[in-house]
C-alpha cells in the first residue's frame, strides 16, 4: 500500500553506539523531513531533503547524519548515541515545494541506556 | 509567520460536530492556514488547509472569516476516533521547504 514508514517501531540501545532508523515513501514525494519530538519542546526539524542526494540541516542536526541515494528511502543515523537522543523520531514526505502539506510516518520510539 | 491562538481544551459529544476556533489576528495575505491533529502515540496528520476561501475535504471543512484574522476547522460528525491535538498553524507559501513548528494546539475530547 502507499504510505509512508517507519522502521524500527521501538528500539533500545546503549550509549556510544551507532543505530540507524529507515524512513521509507511509495508516493515518490521530493521533500523528507526527520523531526524528533520531546516533551516540552515539541517537533523540532533535525535535517531534511529537497531531492536524491540533496539534503540540509534543520535545527537540532548535532549527532545525526542523513543520506538519500534513492527518492524513496531516507534513513536517519545516529553515529554515536547519548542518552539526549531518547526521544519519538518521525520521518515526513511532502511533493509540493513551499507548501506545508506533509505526511507522517508513525514513528520510532528510540531509548538510549 | 502570525502568532495563533487556540484554546487549551474543548470537548464535543459523538456525532456531533466539533468546531476548533483559531485566531491569527496579525495574519499577512500571502499566509496560509494549515490544520494538522496528532492522536495519542501516533504521528502528527495533515488536515486541510486554505488561504481565504473556504475549504472542505473528506476528513474536514475550513472557514476563514472574510478579514482572515480568525478560522474554524468543523469535524462535521466526530467520533471517538478524533480525539486528538488539533494545531492551527500559519505559514508562507514559497519557502524553499516547509519545517513544521507545532504551538500548544486544542487538546479536543469527544465522548460517547
Amino acid at each position: 500500500d502507499a504510505g509512508i514508514t517507519q522502521s524500527p517501531r521501538y528500539k533500545i540501545t546503549e550509549t556510544g553506539r551507532q543505530v540507524t532508523l529507515m524512513c521509507h515513501q511509495t508516493w515518490s514525494h521530493s521533500y523528507m523531513f526527520w523531526y524528533r519530538q520531546d516533551l516540552g519542546h515539541g517537533l523540532r526539524l533535525i535535517y531534511y531533503s529537497a531531492a536524491a542526494d540533496i539534503t540540509d540541516k534543520g535545527e537540532v542536526p548535532d549527532g545525526y547524519v542523513v543520506s538519500r541515494s534513492k527518492t524513496e528511502n531516507f534513513p536517519l543515523t545516529l553515529e554515536s548515541a547519548t542518552r539526549s537522543q531518547t526521544s519519538v523520531y518521525f520521518c515526513a514526505s511532502g511533493g509540493r515545494r513551499g507548501t506545508y502539506e506533509q505526511y507522517f510516518g508513525p514513528g520510532t520510539r528510540l531509548t538510549v541506556t | 509567520d502570525a502568532k495563533t491562538t487556540q484554546p487549551t481544551s474543548m470537548d464535543c459529544a459523538e456525532g456531533r460536530a466539533a468546531n476548533l476556533p483559531c485566531n491569527h489576528s496579525t495574519i499577512s495575505g500571502n499566509e496560509y492556514v494549515y490544520w494538522y491533529r496528532q492522536i495519542h502515540s501516533q504521528g502528527p496528520q495533515y488536515i486541510i488547509h486554505g488561504l481565504k476561501n473556504n475549504e472542505t475535504n473528506e476528513m474536514a471543512s475550513l472557514i476563514i472569516t472574510e478579514d482572515r484574522k480568525s478560522s474554524t476547522l468543523i469535524l462535521p460528525h466526530a467520533t471517538l476516533r478524533d480525539t486528538a491535538v488539533y494545531y492551527c498553524i500559519v505559514r508562507v507559501r514559497g519557502t524553499s521547504y516547509g519545517k513544521l513548528t507545532f504551538g500548544q494546539g486544542t487538546i479536543l475530547t469527544v465522548h460517547p
